[in-house]
């Protein structure tokens, strides 16, 4: 059974310092890895996919990469800013036996201070 | 602009009185999902749809139900709400199986 785990739970940062998020999966067969963003009390806002043959996707100020190997993702989130404030999932899709069966981690929750 | 659409926002129901949750899109997507997520957890995936095929996940209690009449519509029917059944009810889409998955901003079950 696939377990995602994301560690810290919680990060609390000063504005505009770069920060990584930290995604570890024991189970390296996947499809994709998937990170997203969640504000209190709404929908995950989807940010960057990874496919399993992939290192690394960018946006704008984001950077995820993947090293399935070793069954970790990173985002790196450059410049941080107090909008970036949110709590951050990943999610893994496995390659075979129900494509549909996303595992998510439990998330980080970043802190940007102003 | 394309999306996933979740009504109400948030509901609130009594012990027991059933409740029906909607989702539609309009990204003419192939699958449709519904996930329970309680507090500080991981989004818990409950059923899913490919196109009219449903799939349910082993764990999800038979209380719960869906229906998806037609592709952009999605419901999620919970017959006798408990306690333990407050929570945040996600609906995602996603084109294909294996592609990215889209979400709607939730719908917020409280039961009192």
């Amino acid at each position: 059974k696939q377990e995602v785990t994301q560690i810290p739970a919680a990060l609390s940062v000063p504005e505009g310092e770069n920060l990584v998020l930290n995604c570890s999966f024991t189970d390296s067969a996947i499809y994709n890895l998937q990170w997203f963003r969640q504000d209190p009390g709404k929908g995950l806002t989807s940010l960057l996919l990874i496919q399993s043959s992939q290192r690394e996707q960018t946006s704008g100020r984001l950077n995820a990469s993947l090293d399935k190997s070793s069954g970790r993702s990173t985002l790196y989130i450059a410049a941080s800013q107090p909008g970036d404030s949110a709590t951050y999932l990943c999610a893994v899709r496995p390659n075979s036996g129900g494509y549909q069966k996303v595992t998510f981690g439990t998330g980080t929750k970043l802190q940007v201070i102003p | 602009d394309a999306m996933v659409i979740q009504n109400p926002r948030y509901q609130v129901t009594q012990f027991g009185k059933p409740v029906t949750l909607s989702c539609s899109q309009t990204l003419n997507h192939n699958v449709m999902y519904w996930y329970q997520q309680k507090s500080s957890q991981a989004p818990k995936l409950l059923f899913h749809y490919y196109d009219k095929d449903f799939n349910n996940e082993a764990d999800t209690p038979d209380n719960f139900q869906s229906r998806r009449p037609n592709t952009s519509f999605c419901f999620l029917d919970i017959r006798s709400p408990g306690l333990g059944d407050a929570a945040m009810y996600l609906c995602a889409t996603s084109r294909e199986s294996r592609n990215e998955q889209f979400f709607g901003p939730g719908t917020r079950l409280t039961v009192l």
